[in-house]
């Protein structure tokens, strides 16, 4: 079975520094798609960040990369010169078979990250 | 806004009332699916709908809940008799699917239930 596993349940980082948030998937399927969610006090999952298990670079979006390796499994985010409005929840989650019947999302916990003026 | 709306966003009731949500997707999305997240978790899937056709159903998913989408456009999930392990966000999001793929789900700001 699919399975996101987040292993950091808080993370601090100063303002203006760069954080990795730990993402590592399992699945037999060689067809996946990842994917990095922000999730503020306010309830609404933010869409950040998308990486294929095909795509040849990894993802970059603004201050967000996605640091894929696939031989590990694991889909770090990166987050740049962080600021004081990316503190939230951020769950990364794994899209079930791309091109299958129903292509919902699987989730990890989460990890909280904390921003320090 | 033309974001993924859900109404309402809190919805406090006694245990064994009925409730029900509503979810407005993005408009030109045809593919419609609702999570419930419970504190401390990631959201689990419960339902997914294409246009109108309600495809699959997580095993979460018991009997006393039931969603509808009627005419592909917004959708309703019921709870009857609710329980207090119902308290929980139930977060709606809309995709745009395409054929052999799918696009970035988009969420709602989720509703909160709470069960006394």
């Amino acid at each position: 079975a699919q399975k996101i596993t987040q292993t950091q349940p808080g993370m601090f980082v100063q303002e203006k520094e760069a954080v990795t948030l730990d993402c590592t998937y399992d699945t037999s399927d060689p067809s996946y798609g990842l994917f990095w969610y922000k999730q503020p006090s306010s309830g609404e999952m933010i869409f950040l960040i998308y990486q294929g298990s095909y795509d040849q670079q990894n993802a970059t979006e603004g201050r967000y990369s996605l640091n894929f390796q696939k031989a590990r499994k694991s889909a770090n985010l990166v987050i740049s010169a962080s600021q004081l409005g990316d503190s939230a929840m951020y769950f990364c989650a794994m899209r079930e078979t791309p091109g299958g019947a129903t292509n919902k999302l699987i989730f990890g916990t989460g990890t909280l990250l904390a921003v320090q003026p | 806004d033309t974001g993924v709306s859900q109404d309402p966003r809190h919805k406090i009731t006694k245990r064994g009332q009925n409730v029900t949500f509503r979810c407005d997707p993005i408009s030109e999305h045809n593919r419609l699916y609702w999570y419930r997240q419970t504190l401390g978790q990631g959201p689990e899937f419960l339902t997914y709908f294409q246009n109108e056709a309600q495809l699959e159903k997580s095993r979460l998913l018991s009997d006393r809940f039931s969603a509808e989408r009627p005419k592909g456009s917004f959708s309703t999930l019921e709870i009857q008799r609710t329980e207090q392990g119902d308290s929980a966000m139930y977060l709606c999001a809309s995709s745009l699917g395409v054929r052999g793929g799918d696009y970035e789900q988009y969420f709602g700001p989720g509703t909160r239930l709470t069960v006394t």
